[in-house]
């Protein structure tokens, strides 16, 4: 049981390049997230999913685009990289918000850190 | 801006003794759990508390929630240098299926 798990691990790209990050966990969780963690910003929720062939948007979704086309996984894709996005990602996912339980306790991955020169 | 903020940003303190750290939020919510970020790595969670629930323990943890006064404090006792990382609390708000984390306290325990 892997967990959650992030591709790659680290990645330095240059200005107006595209990537795509990978995220896959193997708990069978309903929902899914992508998050940046810059310094003294905490973490801010760029994208999520509620299950698959959904996604939503979060609080900073700009210049990020994902898709959920399985279950197990969840892709972020940067289409011309800016140096604004630099930052490191972290996948997460959850069993969801059921009926009545409301936790959406979430388990995360090892990150992504991202250099956009 | 962030749901939830901790307080101190940075603490300092002796292996055993007690930790503790705040958390103020701004609008009602369901549940406000505490996750545990050891340096270089992904969040772990450590504790959940309801909105109808005033305190909980796990191990050495203890959480408290006043939600008269929309804060949460987290007790670590007799603190150990494992227990160095960064602390965040997250909100999970009413009929919202997203956490909200806030800017994390950074621990550290020194021998």
């Amino acid at each position: 049981n892997a967990g959650v798990t992030q591709t790659p691990k680290f990645r330095v790209l240059k200005t107006g390049q595209s990537m795509t990050l990978l995220c896959a966990q193997d708990m069978n969780h309903e929902y899914m997230y992508w998050y940046r963690q810059d310094p003294g910003m905490g973490l801010r929720l760029i994208h999520y999913s509620v299950g698959e062939g959904t996604t939503a948007k979060g609080e900073v979704p700009d210049g990020y685009n994902v898709s959920r086309l399985k279950k197990q996984n969840f892709l972020l894709g940067l289409e011309s990289a800016a140096p604004s996005q630099t930052s490191v990602y972290f996948c997460a996912s959850s069993f969801g918000v059921r009926g009545g339980g409301f936790t959406d306790t979430q388990y995360f991955g090892p990150g992504t850190r991202l250099t956009v020169l | 801006s962030q749901q939830g903020e901790e307080d101190p940003q940075a603490l300092s303190i002796q292996e055993g003794e007690n930790a503790t750290m705040n958390c103020s939020y701004k609008t009602s919510i369901n549940n406000l759990q505490w996750y545990r970020q050891n340096s270089g790595r992904g969040l772990v969670h450590l504790i959940l508390i309801r909105s109808n629930e005033r305190e909980k323990h796990s191990g050495r943890l203890r959480v408290t929630l006043d939600t008269s006064k929309k804060s949460s404090s987290l007790l670590i006792t007799a603190s150990r240098a494992a227990d160095t990382a960064s602390y965040f609390c997250a909100t999970l708000t009413g009929g919202g299926n997203k956490l909200t984390f806030g800017t994390g306290t950074q621990l550290k325990v020194e021998l």
